[in-house]
Parts: C-alpha cells; structure tokens; sequence
C-alpha cells in the first residue's frame, strides 16, 4: 500500500530556530512531491513542489529536499517566526497515480515568541 | 495566478437536505479537479477525481450516490452532498490540477466546512 508518513506529528519551539520535518512515502517511484501548509479552518497553500528527477527545491527560507532511494524528503525552515504556525503536510503523486495525491498526517507546528 | 474558488465557505443545514459546493478555476482551465474530505485534526482524504465531461472516479469506500460529483466545465465541479446527516459533517476541499504544462501541480480551494445538524 502506498503511504505517506510524517514526523513529528507535533512541534513546538522557540522563535528564531532552525527547524527539520520529515516525510516518508513507501514507495520510491514516485512523480512528485509538495509540501503544503494550512493554517486552522483554511485551505492549503502550496510551499514547494519537487519533480522526481529533482534533489531540492528552495523559495526563501523553506528548503525541501527528496531522497527517492531512502523514500525520504525533508522540509528545513530557516529561523523560524510565529507567523510560521501552522500544520505542514507532505503529499505525494506515486508514478502511475493519475495525478492523486496521497497525503501524510502533518506537523503541527507552533512558534512561540 | 492559479486560483481556486469554493463556495460556500461554510454551510449549516438540517439532517436529510442536500449541499451543493461549488469549485471553480478561476484564471486556468482544469480538465482535472479533485474532491478531498478532511476530520478535525486529520489529514486530507481523497474523494473523487472529477474529470470534465465525465462520470468522476470515486475512492474506495466513498458512496457516488451520496456524493454526487458533476464537472459540467472546465472551470468547475460541483459535489453535492444528498441527504446529508452529522456523520457528513467535515472539511471538504477541492483543487484543480494544471495540465499542460511540464508539471500537474494542484491548486486547492479554501474548503467548505459543512455542519449538518
């Protein structure tokens, strides 16, 4: 069964670290990879989105990495900030999935001044 | 770019009506839009795939006849919830894959939240 894993389930820390969530998938042909983010009651917004022929993907202080042999990707957030609250889901499109994203659990995260 | 929009944003209604949530694409066009269902603090799960023109793909263990799933363009879907009772209510978002270009990448909406009373 193709899953997707993500931990830790829940994070809580002081502004300014530096910060590692994980994401593991089962199966390690797989056509991408995104990481969301979704504040409580709303949608998600896509943060990153990485091809499988691709490492990583970096948009300002977010860096998401793939590991496609280990079935592994990290998303590393650079000195983090209260307004980064929010629960941070990792989804991927196996390779003959027709474009559906299998999600994880999420991390909720928190940001304490 | 890449925006998609649902409506309504929230909906309370009384056990046995039925729902109807919209979601459109509203500066692409998407041959392919998804229907997700999401419990408190749970993670997202799909539905349906709704392809325009179509009958929808439903998943596993969802009811078609409950969730009724018409993608009449290519800019939206609709699903309607029939009969809806408590056990219904949730978090329900769609999104919209842009084809056509070197990568699928989904554009979800801001989600419905459904309360049946």
């Amino acid at each position: 069964k193709q899953e997707v894993t993500q931990i830790p389930a829940a994070l809580s820390v002081p502004e300014g670290e530096n910060l590692v969530l994980n994401c593991s998938f089962t199966d390690s042909a797989i056509y991408n990879l995104q990481w969301f983010r979704q504040d409580p009651g709303k949608g998600l917004t896509s943060l990153l989105l990485i091809q499988s022929s691709q490492r990583e993907q970096t948009s300002g202080r977010l860096n998401a990495s793939l590991d496609k042999s280990s079935g592994r990707s990290t998303l590393y957030i650079a000195a983090s900030q209260p307004g980064d609250s929010a629960t941070y889901l990792c989804a991927v499109v196996f390779s003959g999935g027709y474009n559906k994203l299998i999600f994880g659990a999420g991390t909720r995260l928190a940001v304490h001044p | 770019g890449a925006v998609v929009s649902q409506h309504p944003s929230r909906v309370i209604c009384k056990s046995g009506t039925s729902v109807k949530i919209e979601c459109r694409s509203l500066d692409f066009q998407a041959t392919t839009m998804f229907w997700y269902r999401q419990f408190p603090k749970q993670s997202l799960m799909l539905m349906a795939t709704s392809n325009e023109g179509s009958k929808a793909t439903y998943e596993q263990g969802v009811e078609k006849d409950k969730f009724l799933i018409n993608h009449a363009s290519l800019t939206l879907s609709t699903l309607t919830v029939t009969s809806a009772h408590p056990e219904d209510s949730s978090f329900y978002i769609c999104s919209a894959a842009l084809v056509g270009g070197p990568y699928n990448e989904q554009f979800f909406g801001p989600g419905t939240r459904l309360t049946v009373l």
